[in-house]
């Protein structure tokens, strides 16, 4: 079965600082995999999606990820964290059927 | 009006009551989901409605009743709720309910039991 496990509830960052939030899945078919962002008193929105194209997916607000098939892994990173970043994240798998199976999500703070 | 809707923003009821839920999708997409958000929670898919039939159903108590009577509407109809049901409730929507399909939200209604 699928599943996804997301490392760290809350990660927190300076201001200009590397951004690293940890997804690792389970799947026994290859997967899609997504990252989302919630902003507060929002819903969620697409940062970016892995479909067996490039392992090295480049999102929106300068976010990438990569796919790590032997790692099991697709964690998400920016260079440099801005404040208008904190938000809660959240890393999904596509089952077949088209259903996602979401993490627990890790927020991100940004300090000054 | 774009992307994904959902009327009421907030909505508080007592365990009696009767309310509905309404999302609207005008993004042309023939897939359509409800999602619950509790707190310290992952999301939980509840339903999936496919060109208007539904392919899927979490397990949902039966206090939760959907309907989906087009391809762009969606309702979640409540009744008899408990306070563990207070949580946030998404809808989504993709084009054809594929795994590689991005899910579009709506911002979600704020449902408080009392």
């Amino acid at each position: 079965a699928q599943s996804v496990t997301q490392l760290g509830s809350h990660v927190s960052v300076s201001e200009g600082a590397l951004v690293l939030l940890r997804c690792n899945y389970s799947s026994s078919v290859p997967p899609y995999l997504f990252w989302y962002v919630q902003y507060p008193n929002q819903g969620l929105q697409l940062l970016l999606k892995y479909t067996s194209a490039a392992t090295l997916v480049k999102g929106i607000n300068g976010f990438e990820a990569e796919f790590k098939k032997s790692e099991t892994s697709f964690h998400l990173t920016k260079p440099s964290a801005h404040m208008s970043d904190a938000a809660e994240y959240f890393c999904a798998v596509s089952v077949p059927g088209g259903k996602l199976i979401f993490g627990q999500g890790t927020e991100l703070s940004v300090k000054p | 009006e774009t992307g994904v809707t959902q009327t009421p923003r907030h909505l508080v009821m007592g365990m009696t009551n009767k309310k509905s839920l309404k999302c609207e999708q005008h993004l042309g997409h023939n897939a359509m989901y409800w999602y619950k958000q509790s707190a310290k929670k992952p999301l939980e898919l509840m339903f999936v409605y496919n060109f208007k039939e539904q392919t899927e159903n979490n397990s949902v108590p039966s206090r939760f009743s959907p309907e989906c009577p087009n391809s762009s509407h969606l309702f979640l109809h409540l009744h008899t709720l408990q306070p563990e049901d207070s949580a946030l409730y998404l809808c989504a929507s993709s084009q054809d309910g594929q795994g590689e399909d991005t899910q579009y939200f709506g911002p979600g209604t704020r449902l408080t039991v009392l």
